[in-house]
């Protein structure tokens, strides 16, 4: 079983508004990730949590923020976004960083 | 740094045809590598990785991949390509000393199957 589970699978905010998208592993995986997905392009690497803790921020603005609560669950808060941040956001996760990589369906996001 | 290219953007094939598609990579030893397949407004869904030993490995819905050190690359191949096959893949590398992930991907092949 390689499920990660997303949701909402779709999104629409104003650009004041403040959301959370959110994804849920029970495959016992260490690392989890969140990608960014413009139409026609391959995933961007936007952060790696490693055992709860962030490892790696791909230089993401600071109208992102991820959160980890455990070790099944993995947020990301949404503020103040632009239209250009629109796109398709995935989750994944992995054994451990540096694993196989599994992904969820994704949320489509629109900010408006 | 890694990369990874995929020469074709766009691929057109006919139902029952066979299929490669191309992956070249560029790393400094011998890298993990990963097919994945996304089908429109989907995730990415692992077709099949390559870590190590029998550079011809089997993955999921047929299809099969070749490691070949020499070229650097890593093909993807289906015998007969069915019309659910109609999607976009994408291949991966990722170092092999497990100091954290950095997937590198490439462009992206977009497969499309005339009946």
């Amino acid at each position: 079983d390689t499920e990660v589970t997303q949701t909402p699978k779709h999104l629409v905010m104003g650009m004041t508004n403040k959301k959370s998208l959110k994804c849920e592993q029970h495959m016992g995986h260490r690392a989890m990730y969140w990608y960014k997905q413009k139409a026609k392009k391959p995933p961007e690497l936007m952060f790696v949590y490693s055992y709860e803790k962030l490892s790696i921020n791909e230089s993401v603005p600071s109208r992102f923020s991820p959160e980890c609560p455990n070790s099944s669950l993995l947020n990301l808060h949404l503020h103040a976004l632009q239209p250009e941040d629109s796109a398709l956001y995935l989750c994944a996760s992995s054994q451990e960083a540096g694993n196989t990589i599994y992904f969820g369906e994704g949320s489509w996001l629109t900010v408006v | 740094a890694q990369s990874v290219t995929q020469p074709d953007i766009h691929i057109t094939v006919s139902e029952g045809a066979s299929l490669e598609l191309r992956c070249n990579y560029s790393y400094g030893a011998t890298p993990y590598l990963f097919w994945y397949v996304q089908s429109p407004g989907q995730g990415l869904q692992l077709l099949l990785k390559y870590f190590s030993g029998d550079t011809l490995v089997q993955g999921i819905k047929g299809f099969e991949a070749e490691f070949k050190r020499s070229q650097s690359s890593f093909n993807l191949r289906k015998p007969s390509v069915h019309w659910s096959d109609a999607a976009e893949y994408f291949c991966a590398v990722g170092p092999n000393n497990n100091a954290g992930n950095m997937l590198t991907f490439g462009g992206g092949t977009r497969l499309m199957v005339k009946p």
